[in-house]
C-alpha cells in the first residue's frame, strides 16, 4: 500500500541553525500538508500546498518557514532560523482530490537545542 | 476563531466497556469531520463525516454527525487494549485547513 514518506526521521539542530524537512507524498495525490505537534500537545496545521503554490497558512506559519515541491515528487519544508519552540514533531500529509481524507507521513521529530 | 474541541481529555476503561468520545466544533465553512487514530507517532484515519446522520461503521468502531448541533461522537465497543491510544478528531475549514481537536487520550486496561 502506498504510504507518504518522511526523512530524516530525528533531526537536532542549534538554535539559529536552518533545517529542511523532508516529505514524499502518494504519487497521485494533490494537496500536500504540513502539521507540528508539540509534546504533549495537539496537531497544528501549518501550511496547504495544491497546485504548486501555498493554498493555505496558518498563523504560525510565518517568514522563517517556507515550502517547495522542487521536483514533483518531494514536498520540503525550510526552517530558516530555528528557535527552541521550534522543537516538535513535524507531520507531512497529502490526500487525493476528493475524499478528503489525509494521509500522514510517519514525523520527523525536531530537536532544537 | 475556528475551534474544536473534544471530550473528555482522557479515559480508562476495562476491556469490553463501551466507550463514546465527543468531538464539537464551530468553524467557518465546513465540509468534513475526520477521526483518527494516534498511537505512537502518526495519526491513522478512521472515519470522515460530510453528511448528518448518517452512522459510519467499521468492526467495533462507529461515528455519527449532527450538523445542525455541531458534534460527533465515536463509539466504540468491546474495547481492545490494542484500543488504547490518542483519537484525534479534526474538521476541514474551506477546500484546504484542517483544524484538530486536542484529542481524547484512551486508556483500556485488561
Amino acid at each position: 500500500e502506498p504510504e507518504v514518506t518522511q526523512t530524516p526521521s530525528h533531526q537536532v539542530t542549534q538554535m539559529g541553525q536552518e533545517v529542511i524537512l523532508r516529505c514524499v507524498p502518494i504519487s497521485n495525490h494533490l494537496y500536500f500538508y504540513w502539521y507540528r505537534q508539540i509534546l504533549g500537545q495537539k496537531v497544528e496545521f501549518l501550511v496547504s500546498f495544491y497546485n504548486n503554490e501555498i493554498s493555505e497558512k496558518s498563523e504560525i506559519f510565518d517568514d522563517q518557514f517556507s515550502v517547495e515541491r522542487p521536483d514533483g515528487s518531494n514536498f520540503t519544508l525550510k526552517i530558516r532560523s530555528t528557535k527552541l519552540e521550534d522543537s516538535a514533531m513535524y507531520f507531512c500529509a497529502s490526500r487525493p482530490g476528493h475524499p478528503y481524507e489525509q494521509y500522514f507521513g510517519p514525523g520527523t521529530r525536531l530537536t532544537v537545542t | 476563531e475556528d475551534k474544536v474541541v473534544q471530550s473528555p481529555l482522557s479515559l480508562v476503561v476495562h476491556e469490553g466497556d463501551t466507550v463514546t468520545l465527543n468531538c464539537s466544533y464551530e468553524v467557518t465553512n465546513f465540509r468534513s469531520l475526520l477521526w483518527y487514530k494516534q498511537e505512537k507517532k502518526a495519526p491513522t484515519f478512521l472515519f470522515m463525516l460530510t453528511s448528518s446522520g448518517i452512522e459510519k461503521k467499521s468492526g467495533r468502531l462507529s461515528s455519527i454527525l449532527d450538523k445542525k448541533e455541531l458534534f460527533s461522537i465515536l463509539n466504540i465497543t468491546a474495547t481492545q487494549t490494542g484500543d488504547s491510544a490518542v483519537y484525534l478528531c479534526s474538521v476541514t475549514s474551506g477546500t484546504y485547513k484542517y483544524i484538530f481537536g486536542t484529542g481524547t487520550r484512551l486508556k483500556v486496561l485488561a
